[in-house]
């Protein structure tokens, strides 16, 4: 069964950086594309950007582009999330998903989240 | 960007109840047009995709429908597990946007 593992989670203050991680089990990572989707506490979903399987065009919300970068490894089956200049509306779970594969970018499958504090 | 808007925006409906949340899109999408449940410290969990199509182990009380700026999730007689919250979200161009949510409580 599909599984995705995110961990990199934790408290960083405002202007920090932090690396987020999603181990993926259960399909042929290699051949879809992923995304990061973020919830802010008791606030609604944000798609926050997505990658394909071959990392040939990435997209990013506007609310993160030139701070956040995805990547992934598919020789280890992870997905990453680089992201720089952290500000307080980035505390959120941050949550990575498995595309459909169609080109039809739904989320097919989610992690369980790891949660970004930004606060000094 | 496409803008999503969900009503109402909570509802209060009982076991076996008929329920039906409305989605609109800022623009036409065809299509493209999913729907997630989410409960409480939980992560969502896909519907329906492609507007009507149901997910594989989605009880077929779930249905969606519409096209262009127009969609419907229908819950044909609600379940207590069925409380939470839902989202549709467009998937026509990004950034790939979601409704506000519609939670479903109970009453």
């Amino acid at each position: 069964q599909v599984q995705l593992v995110e961990s990199g989670g934790g408290v960083v203050q405002p202007g920090g950086s932090l690396r987020l991680s999603c181990a993926a089990s259960g399909f042929t990572f290699s051949n879809y594309g992923m995304h990061w989707v973020r919830q802010a506490p008791d606030k609604g979903l944000e798609w926050v950007t997505f990658i394909p399987y071959d990392e040939s065009n990435k997209y990013y919300a506007d609310s993160v582009k030139g701070r956040f970068t995805i990547s992934r490894d598919n020789s280890k089956n992870t997905l990453f999330l680089q992201m720089n200049s952290l500000r307080a509306e980035d505390t959120a779970v941050y949550y990575c998903a498995k595309d459909s594969g169609k080109t039809q970018y739904y989320f097919e499958y989610w992690g369980q989240g790891t949660l970004v504090t930004v606060s000094s | 960007d496409i803008q999503m808007t969900q009503s109402p925006s909570s509802l209060s409906a009982s076991v076996g109840d008929r329920v039906t949340i409305t989605c609109r899109a800022s623009q036409s999408i065809s299509s493209y047009l999913n729907w997630y449940q989410q409960k409480p410290g939980k992560a969502p969990n896909l519907l329906i995709y492609t507007a009507s199509s149901l997910q594989s182990g989605v009880p077929s009380r779930f249905s969606g429908s519409g096209s262009g700026t127009d969609f419907t999730l229908t819950i044909s007689s609600l379940q207590p597990e069925d409380f939470a919250t839902y989202y549709c979200q467009q998937s026509y161009s990004t950034p790939f946007t979601f409704g506000p949510g519609t939670k479903v409580d109970i009453k």
